[in-house]
């Protein structure tokens, strides 16, 4: 079985761009969350997909969206990119209908480089 | 914020001896995960612990949980260079009293392993 597929794997913006990256979960999975890491702020939640309906949301600005399609792919986007938006973004898929329980899988990220 | 916190930030091993990484947490979960990150690359699932269990193993990994004392440590056992990455702990809380988190979990800052051959 295939594992999540981010793209692109590498990005290089310029401040004031928008910037959208894409994420296919594993077969079967309906969850899909987004993380972004960086060194100095680790790894913090931005935002989490079951059925095309977002169910939760981390502590970051209206700048960054996402959606999920019917076929549980995801995108996520960021508008008016900034300095500090560079970072890995990590998508994560999961099996269960709610994440009790039920580990992640994680895709290898879309390294966002913002100058 | 993060709610994980590890210990130690960064640990030199030579192969075949045992790593203890700790994590420590701030609120009620209902189960904490480990999870190994290599360099760049995304992090793979290791080991589950749900709330009302003390201890897991995974082959030469060994996971307790001490909920009263809300900490966790992960002892990987006869290391070998391949071990080499960051660990992280995360903590699945529920959202709300006896709820989910909808996929949010936390993570500590995270433990570097390197393990020398």
């Amino acid at each position: 079985k295939a594992g999540v597929t981010q793209t692109p794997r590498y990005l290089i913006k310029t401040r004031g761009q928008q910037v959208t990256l894409s994420c296919s979960p594993i077969s079967g999975h309906r969850s899909v969350s987004w993380y972004q890491q960086t060194p100095g702020q680790g790894l913090q939640f931005l935002f989490e997909y079951f059925s095309e309906t977002q169910r939760n949301k981390g502590n970051f600005p209206g700048r960054f969206s996402g959606r999920q399609f019917s076929n549980s792919r995801s995108e996520m986007n960021v508008s008016t990119l900034e300095l500090g938006d560079s970072a890995l973004y990590l998508c994560a898929s999961s099996l269960a209908a709610v994440s009790y329980n039920s580990p992640l899988h994680f895709g290898n990220g879309t390294r966002l480089t913002v100058t | 914020s993060q709610q994980g916190e590890e210990d130690p930030q960064a640990l030199s091993i030579q192969e075949g001896e045992n790593a203890t990484m700790n994590c420590s947490y701030k609120t009620s979960i209902n189960n904490l995960q480990w999870y190994r990150q290599n360099s760049g690359r995304g992090l793979v699932h290791l080991i589950l612990i749900r709330s009302n269990e003390r201890e897991k193993h995974s082959g030469r990994l060994r996971v307790t949980l001490d909920t009263s004392k809300k900490s966790s440590s992960l002892l990987i056992t006869a290391s070998r260079a391949a071990d080499t990455a960051s660990y992280f702990c995360a903590t699945d809380a529920p959202a709300n009293a006896g709820g989910t988190s909808y996929g949010k979990l936390t993570f500590g800052q995270g433990t570097i392993l390197t393990v020398h051959p």
